[in-house]
């Protein structure tokens, strides 16, 4: 298996711009997280699904920010409007549940900066 | 919600010697708790975890140990290499699947 994939890496832009980041959860597995890393703040959970359902979306910061799951293998975050204090690196992450809580197993992470 | 504190926020040990990094939680129904390695530009991995039915778990240099009644847990590396470099995570578990990160010890190991 090729591991959690996230796209883009890198991702620079301008204030107000809208931001799409991209994440393809390991086959088979049925939870998806969503993280934001900062020096200040460290690895925050901003959402995360079960099944493609959003489970607990309290960690999102702000209306600017949105998640969504259309399919088994598939979730995008948004960010919209994009403003400086959004740069950090996102990660997604994914876990094949079962009894108890499992294996998180984290994408390579996109670095995003918005100037 | 549950809430982690990891200590030290930094360490630094000359090669050869060991490495302790202490964690405690909040909530005394986490239940999961592991450990997660991040090098300088990468992604957190998963070095060892523990559940709350075991004590010490052991992998190689690697060691957590876990007092549920004090609610902490510790991360013991041995024999430190400068490999080891990095930055480790603690994290708990209170609901099902859902993980709280302590801020992470960065480790700087020196040859």
């Amino acid at each position: 298996d090729a591991g959690v994939i996230q796209s883009p890496r890198h991702e620079v832009t301008e204030m107000g711009q809208e931001v799409t980041l991209r994440c393809k959860p390991i086959s088979g597995h049925d939870y998806l997280f969503w993280y934001r890393q900062t020096m200040m703040r460290g690895l925050e959970l901003l959402i995360y699904f079960n099944n493609n359902v959003p489970i607990d979306d309290s960690g999102m910061p702000e209306d600017r920010f949105s998640a969504k799951m259309p399919n088994a293998s598939f979730s995008t975050l948004k960010i919209q409007p994009s403003e400086p204090r959004d740069s950090a690196v996102y990660f997604c992450a994914s876990s094949s549940g079962g009894q108890g809580a499992d294996t998180q197993y984290f994408g390579p992470g996109t670095r995003l900066t918005v100037l | 919600g549950e809430n982690v504190e990891q200590h030290p926020s930094t360490l630094s040990v000359q090669e050869g010697d060991s490495a302790v990094i202490k964690c405690t939680y909040s909530d005394s129904a986490s239940n999961y708790f592991p450990w997660y390695k991040q090098e300088l530009g990468k992604r957190p991995q998963l070095i060892i975890d523990i559940r709350s039915n075991v004590g010490e778990k052991k992998d190689q240099r690697i060691a957590v140990t876990l007092n549920k009644t004090a609610k902490h847990f510790s991360l013991h590396i041995t024999e430190t290499q400068p490999e080891d470099s990095a930055v480790y995570f603690c994290a708990a578990s209170l609901r099902y699947s859902t993980l709280t990160f302590g801020k992470g010890t960065m480790l700087l190991v020196s040859p």
